[in-house]
């Protein structure tokens, strides 16, 4: 399975929405619905934003919502903030019982 | 607190293997998968291999699957991942992360610190 494509970069303005797409194939995305999206800091661990597509864990921000359309699957983040600006991967669970993660986006707050 | 704990960074030369440790607290321990993370210098993140400690099931990335292999402890609630037949392409932080009991679904909600292992001659 070939990592999932993401946009490198993706830049708004504080308090605009951004959306970071996330495009696999039937065989991871399309065909199960255990998508997950990961921020990362530099030089920190990923931390989880959402999980099963569209869920999110106990204590991370309703600005962070996530949802699928066949092979695509996708990250909006609305009121942007400062703090938002870090690398975000999505990652799918695949026919091969195993997981893939996203090439990787770049967030840049202007 | 829920937690993760690795062992320290690692230098290994070419061919050689490597043994990274993941001790798990705070939750019961054969309630959660482990998943197994890598991240090269200035890369994405690349998922390496996942295990059941309830079940025992295993599950590697198939580039990698001939060199890695991931056993539990469960005396200790420790998760071992080790890499064999080293190369320089294999340099980059690993980190463990909690994940679903019955597959790697990606549910990773808790991260340990992360292990360095740097592969040179």
């Amino acid at each position: 399975h070939s990592a999932l494509t993401q946009p490198a970069s993706v830049s708004g303005s504080p308090g605009q929405s951004i959306n970071i797409s996330c495009t696999g194939t039937s065989s991871d995305v399309g065909g199960y619905n255990y998508v997950s999206w990961f921020q990362q800091y530099p030089d920190k661990a990923p931390k989880l934003l959402i999980f099963d597509v569209s869920n999110r864990p106990s204590g991370i921000s309703s600005r962070f919502s996530g949802s699928k359309s066949g092979n695509t699957a996708s990250l909006t983040i609305s009121g942007l903030q400062a703090e938002d600006e870090a690398d975000y991967y999505c990652r799918s669970y695949t026919s091969s019982s195993t997981g893939v993660f996203g090439t990787g986006t770049k967030v840049t707050v202007l | 607190q829920v937690q993760l704990v690795q062992s320290g960074a690692e230098v290994k030369g070419p061919g050689a293997s490597v043994k990274v440790s993941c001790e798990a607290s705070g939750y019961i321990f054969t309630t959660h998968g482990i998943s197994w993370v890598r991240q090269a210098p200035g890369q994405g993140l690349e998922w390496v291999a996942w295990i059941s400690p309830y079940s025992g099931n295993t599950n590697y990335a198939q580039r990698l699957q001939d060199r890695v292999s991931v056993t539990t402890d469960m005396s200790t609630s420790t998760v071992y991942m080790e890499l064999r037949s080293l190369r320089p392409d294999d340099t980059a932080v690993y980190y463990c992360a909690r994940d679903w009991v019955a597959v790697s679904k990606g549910t990773m909600d808790v991260w340990g610190e992360g292990t360095t292992i740097t592969v040179s001659s």
